[in-house]
């Protein structure tokens, strides 16, 4: 079945730290992937997502490349801030007639001015 | 931008007892989706719904069921409450593409 693996943390940087947390991902066909961020006390937010391999997702400085030969989907971010601290899932869905959510254990991020 | 409402958002039970959680999603999403979120764990999938039919069902237990109605909200009631069902249930939308967006939860404690 699908699987998603994700550097489990806790990672903690400094502010204006380079940020990399890594995904890999077993999946049957051609999944589409996904970053979504958990800040403390709130609900899933949908953070970037690519849907082939080459795709680059990027919002708010984030970015993830989707590789379909290493079945990866690091995210990255040169520059991080406070309030970037948060929960961070990597997430697939195999398509089908569902799009159901496969998600990895999700890495906690806490940024130190 | 309208997005997924959940009520309530938290709620407090005691054992056996059961619960109703109710998500309204996004105006125009047709499909509703139901995950599990334990202490420090990963969102599990529960259950799904398209065009008020039961879509996909994953870990969802025998005493919880779900349904979607005519105006493409959905409830999931649970029964006999364990411990163990203390979680935080989310519920997301889609319509067409293949994200899916959340609404901010539900916190069920059980005593």
């Amino acid at each position: 079945g699908d699987s998603v693996t994700q550097m489990e943390g806790p990672v903690t940087l400094s502010e204006e730290a380079f940020l990399t947390i890594n995904c890999t991902y077993t999946a049957t066909g051609y999944p589409s992937l996904f970053w979504y961020v958990q800040y403390p006390g709130e609900g899933l937010q949908l953070l970037l997502k690519a849907t082939k391999a080459d795709d680059k997702g990027s919002n708010k400085g984030f970015e993830a490349t989707y590789r379909k030969e290493t079945t990866s989907f690091h995210l990255e971010k040169g520059s991080v801030q406070v309030s970037d601290s948060a929960v961070y899932f990597c997430a697939l869905n195999s398509g089908g007639s569902n799009y159901k959510l496969t998600f990895g254990k999700g890495t906690l991020l806490t940024v130190n001015p | 931008a309208a997005g997924v409402i959940q009520s309530p958002r938290h709620l407090i039970k005691e054992k056996r007892e059961t619960a109703t959680l109710k998500c309204y999603p996004i105006p125009r999403h047709d499909t509703v989706y139901w995950y599990q979120q334990g202490p420090g764990q990963d969102p599990q999938f529960l259950i799904s719904f398209y065009e008020k039919m039961q879509s996909d069902k994953g870990s969802i237990p025998d005493r919880f069921s779900a349904q979607q109605f005519s105006d493409y909200h959905s409830e999931l009631n649970m029964s006999s409450l364990e411990l163990g069902d203390s979680a935080l249930y989310f519920c997301a939308s889609r319509f067409e593409a293949d994200t899916q967006y959340f609404g901010p939860g539900t916190r069920l404690t059980v005593l």
